[in-house]
């Protein structure tokens, strides 16, 4: 099956605790990203990697580190999670130009107590 | 720098009326692309379609959109809504990364 995994599926965990996500395409596609979905549903891009190499850095706190092993893989972790972290973030995959077509993973949603 | 506007918050139709949501937006590219991706409850975004012609419609699951850059808009229609609708549709501008917008949620009622 061809399309982008995300583990895991949700996660409830309390403040100041690390955290870590994992997102893998199958798609063959040589980019990848994170957003950050909130309670209002604003989709925001966080990072976005092509090749391992990190292309897109918005602006987001320092204790969000994102992690590529190769072009297939994107994973994402938090140190020290703090409460407004609560949302779903997406992993999405496409080949590298704004104009493709992004695939989304199924979400992992975070939950900080 | 570039941005997307859409029509805000909750849009709430009887079923068989048709669909219009609003799309405009602002970037310094002459041919940027333009995408409408639809979310529906407890899933992710998926494409429902993307154009970078100026003038030109683009169709698919009926849904049409047509991208006019005198005006930098890209509006989404449907001639008549149906149930399964009902879903959280974003607009999307292609630039240094896709842009999206702040997303509409359509509402179709029987």
């Amino acid at each position: 099956e061809t399309a982008v995994f995300q583990t895991p599926n949700y996660h409830v965990t309390q403040v100041g605790n690390e955290v870590s996500f994992n997102c893998k395409q199958t798609l063959g596609h040589d980019t990848m990203y994170w957003y950050k979905q909130d309670s209002k549903k604003l989709l925001k891009i966080m990072f976005s990697y092509n090749n391992k190499q990190l292309i897109v850095n918005e602006t987001v706190p320092r204790r969000f580190s994102p992690q590529s092993s190769d072009k297939a893989h994107l994973n994402l972790r938090i140190k020290s999670v703090e409460p407004e972290d609560s949302a779903v973030y997406l992993c999405a995959s496409s080949f590298l130009g704004d104009q493709d077509t992004q695939y989304f993973g199924p979400g992992t949603r975070l939950l900080v107590l | 720098g570039d941005s997307v506007t859409q029509t805000e918050g909750l849009v709430t139709l009887t079923e068989g009326l048709p669909v219009m949501l609003n799309c405009t937006y602002q970037t310094i590219y002459s041919n940027p692309f333009l995408f409408w991706y639809v979310q529906h409850l407890n899933e992710s975004p998926r494409l429902l379609l993307k154009s970078f012609t100026d003038n030109k419609r683009t169709e698919h699951q009926g849904f049409h959109a047509t991208l006019h850059k005198s005006s930098s808009s890209f509006h989404l229609q449907k001639s008549s809504a149906q149930l399964s609708d009902s879903a959280l549709y974003y607009c999307a501008l292609s630039g240094t990364y896709q842009r999206f917008g702040t997303g509409t949620k359509l509402q179709v009622v029987p």
